[in-house]
């Protein structure tokens, strides 16, 4: 069964310091890992999606993420953090013909200080 | 290009009641996720439909129930509201090509639908 961990509901940096969300996965088969942003009373928007091919995976507003297979992690970066960024991040696994069902970890909430 | 679109946005209830959320699918989505989402629970999958079909079915009782019609456009209906249905319930569609497995999907989510159980 595949599942998905993320290290600390709550992460705080201060503006312009690094960000790192921490996330590993548990698949028996190569999965497909996403990273998801969600602002207050909104939805879930895309961050950035790792589907085999390069394992340094760039998305938008400046971060990206890294696949380790021999970690099972799939860490989300980004170099200098912006007040804009305070959301909480959600990691995601899916797998082979899963479709639309996507496995979430807990979330972790990113506060940003000035 | 407009987003998934998800009504109504806000609702309150009484336990035993029965609730209906709809759905509007991005233009040519023909994929339509449900997802429940809790303080406690998380993020987690309840059904997803595509060309009218039930394609996967995540654990939930047979209260959660849900329907896809021939615009894509979906519902969800909750029956016999309990406290604990209370939650954030969000749509997400995604297009479906032959040529990429359907794991890879980026699903594209609706704001939501807010329901309150009282």
């Amino acid at each position: 069964a595949q599942s998905v961990t993320q290290l600390g509901s709550h992460v705080s940096v201060s503006e312009g310091a690094l960000v790192l969300l921490r996330c590993n996965y548990s698949s028996s088969v190569p999965p497909y890992l996403f990273w998801y942003v969600q602002y207050p009373n909104q939805g879930l928007q895309l961050l950035l999606k790792y589907t085999s091919a390069a394992t340094l995976v760039k998305g938008i507003n400046g971060f990206e993420a890294e696949f380790k297979k021999s970690e099972t992690s799939f860490h989300l970066t980004k170099p200098s953090a912006h007040m804009s960024d305070a959301a909480e991040y959600f990691c995601a696994v899916s797998g082979y013909n899963q479709g639309g069902k996507l496995i979430f970890g807990q979330g972790t909430e990113l506060s940003v200080k000035p | 290009k407009a987003g998934v679109t998800q009504t109504p946005r806000y609702l309150i209830k009484t336990r035993g009641q029965q609730v209906t959320l709809s759905c509007s699918p991005i233009s040519g989505h023909r994929s339509v996720s449900w997802y429940q989402q809790t303080p406690g629970q998380g993020l987690q999958f309840l059904f997803e439909y595509f060309s009218e079909t039930q394609r996967n079915k995540g654990n939930f009782p047979g209260r959660f129930s849900g329907r896809q019609f021939s615009n894509s456009r979906s519902e969800m209906n909750v029956s016999t509201l309990e406290l604990g249905d209370s939650a954030l319930y969000l749509c997400a569609s995604s297009f479906y090509s032959r040529n990429m497995d359907s794991g890879a999907n980026v699903l594209t989510f609706g704001a939501g639908s807010r329901l309150t159980v009282l």
